[in-house]
């Protein structure tokens, strides 16, 4: 039973390039989040998706940033016109319902960079 | 809003050795859950150890135990008979039990175990 897949590992983007970052989560798991780590802080939380429903995208940076979760297929991060603030490691993560009950399983994240 | 502090940037201590990392919070919640997340340089998110605050009996997992005070907000992890492989990132984690189910994490603390 894979976990949480995350590709690619590692990303690099030019200043003003589109960046794609895909999740698949665990099988049977339903929920996906995703957060942020920049160097040296811990994660912050950005979105929460079901199947073809955002939940609560407070943490998104309101331009540029997007994400979707398909019915079919792998939840992705899209971030637009790439700045080097950017620069970061995305976490996904995935659960059934009720996912700090039933336990979260995080993937080990794309790191991304901006040149 | 929740927060969550880690007051010791790195330790470092003898293996075999006991250590205890630091973790306060904030929150104006009653029901809520608390994490330990190990990051070893993988970059893996690992789930150490979960407290209900609910339970007053704190969590133990192995090596691995915590010193839950709610009404001081604190929460302390406890690494018994430290090994070499335990040297990593420790991060200290706040989930709230109602709403989108996200994780709100301190600063890490980075643990080194000298041979």
């Amino acid at each position: 039973n894979a976990g949480v897949m995350q590709n690619p590992r590692h990303l690099v983007r030019r200043r003003g390039q589109e960046a794609r970052l895909r999740c698949s989560p665990m099988k049977g798991h339903s929920h996906v989040y995703w957060y942020r780590q920049l160097p040296e802080e811990g994660l912050k939380f950005m979105v929460y998706l079901q199947k073809e429903n955002i939940i609560d995208e407070s943490g998104m940076p309101k331009e540029r940033f997007s994400a979707e979760f398909p019915k079919e297929g792998p939840s992705i991060l899209r971030i637009q016109q790439v700045v080097r603030g950017d620069s970061a490691a995305y976490f996904c993560a995935s659960s059934p319902p009720h996912g700090l009950l039933n336990g979260y399983t995080f993937g080990s994240g794309t790191r991304l960079t901006v040149v | 809003a929740q927060t969550v502090t880690q007051s010791q940037p790195e330790m470092s201590v003898q293996e075999a050795e006991t250590v205890t990392l630091s973790c306060t919070y904030d929150t104006s919640e009653n029901n809520y859950y608390l994490f330990w997340y190990k990051q070893p340089p993988s970059r893996q998110m690992i789930l150490v150890i979960r407290q209900e605050a609910y339970k007053q009996q704190n969590a133990t997992e192995n090596r691995f135990s915590v010193n839950f005070q709610k009404a001081a907000k604190s929460f302390s992890l406890k690494i018994s008979d430290s090994q070499l492989g335990d040297t990593a990132m420790y991060f200290c984690a706040l989930g709230l039990i109602q709403g989108a189910q996200k994780l709100v994490f301190g600063q890490g603390t980075r643990l080194t175990i000298n041979p």
